[in-house]
């Protein structure tokens, strides 16, 4: 079966710290890792994505790291502000022709961060 | 919301009684999905389409039934609501044609509580 684990559940940084979001995966078929933040009352919205063939994608504060010999990548959120407080998915698909259909998604981590 | 519409946005039933939530876009994308949210479960799949009148089932598809009769409406029926639909229900869509941003774009949401 298809699975993706997504630690922690929840997270409460302070302002300015490091929030850490670990997932971790099984079915090696998975190649296109995108990862989703929702805020209350919202849908979830693409955050940042990966593809395997590198092992860290920046962009802005926001980082992923991906360690494909473990099966395992995680978002790394710099300098965390109050307005990042949200709930984070990953995901990951075989990305079959691009389209990206069938994700699988991660429990969700609700990240507070403190002013 | 990438040109997504849900409706309704909210709606309370009572068990036993049907249920059709609407999914409308202006992408003219390929690719429609339902989706549920549940706390610690993350977003599951439910149906996803494919194109016109190609739909197929996902993670979780008993007791739902999807119809999609042109590009830009897909529909979620509940045939006989149980409490455990209880859920908020998200539609999401994706195209081929994405270039440099395969994702999914989700819409608003519909919370639909079953008494």
């Amino acid at each position: 079966q298809q699975q993706v684990k997504q630690s922690p559940q929840s997270l409460i940084v302070q302002k300015g710290g490091i929030s850490i979001i670990n997932c971790a995966y099984e079915n090696t078929a998975f190649d296109y890792f995108p990862w989703y933040q929702q805020f209350p009352g919202k849908g979830p919205a693409l955050l940042i994505a990966i593809r395997p063939d590198v092992s860290e994608k920046k962009e802005g504060r926001f980082t992923i790291s991906f360690n494909k010999s473990a099966k395992q990548f995680s978002l790394h959120i710099m300098d965390s502000q109050p307005g990042d407080s949200a709930t984070y998915f990953c995901a990951a698909t075989p990305d079959s022709g691009g389209s990206n259909y069938k994700l699988t998604f991660g429990k969700g981590t609700l990240l507070t961060v403190n002013p | 919301d990438a040109g997504i519409t849900q409706s309704p946005r909210h709606k309370v039933t009572e068990t036993g009684t049907p249920v059709t939530l609407r999914c409308h876009q202006t992408e003219n994308h390929r690719y429609m999905y339902w989706y549920r949210q549940d706390p610690g479960h993350g977003l599951r799949l439910i149906h996803y389409s494919y194109g016109v009148k190609d739909t197929d089932k996902g993670e979780v598809s008993d007791g739902y039934s999807v119809s999609r009769s042109k590009t830009e409406d897909f529909l979620l029926t509940l045939e006989s609501a149980t409490s455990s639909q209880t859920s908020v229900y998200f539609c999401a869509i994706s195209d081929l044609r994405a270039s440099s941003t395969d994702t999914q774009y989700f819409g608003p949401g519909t919370r639909l509580t079953v008494l």
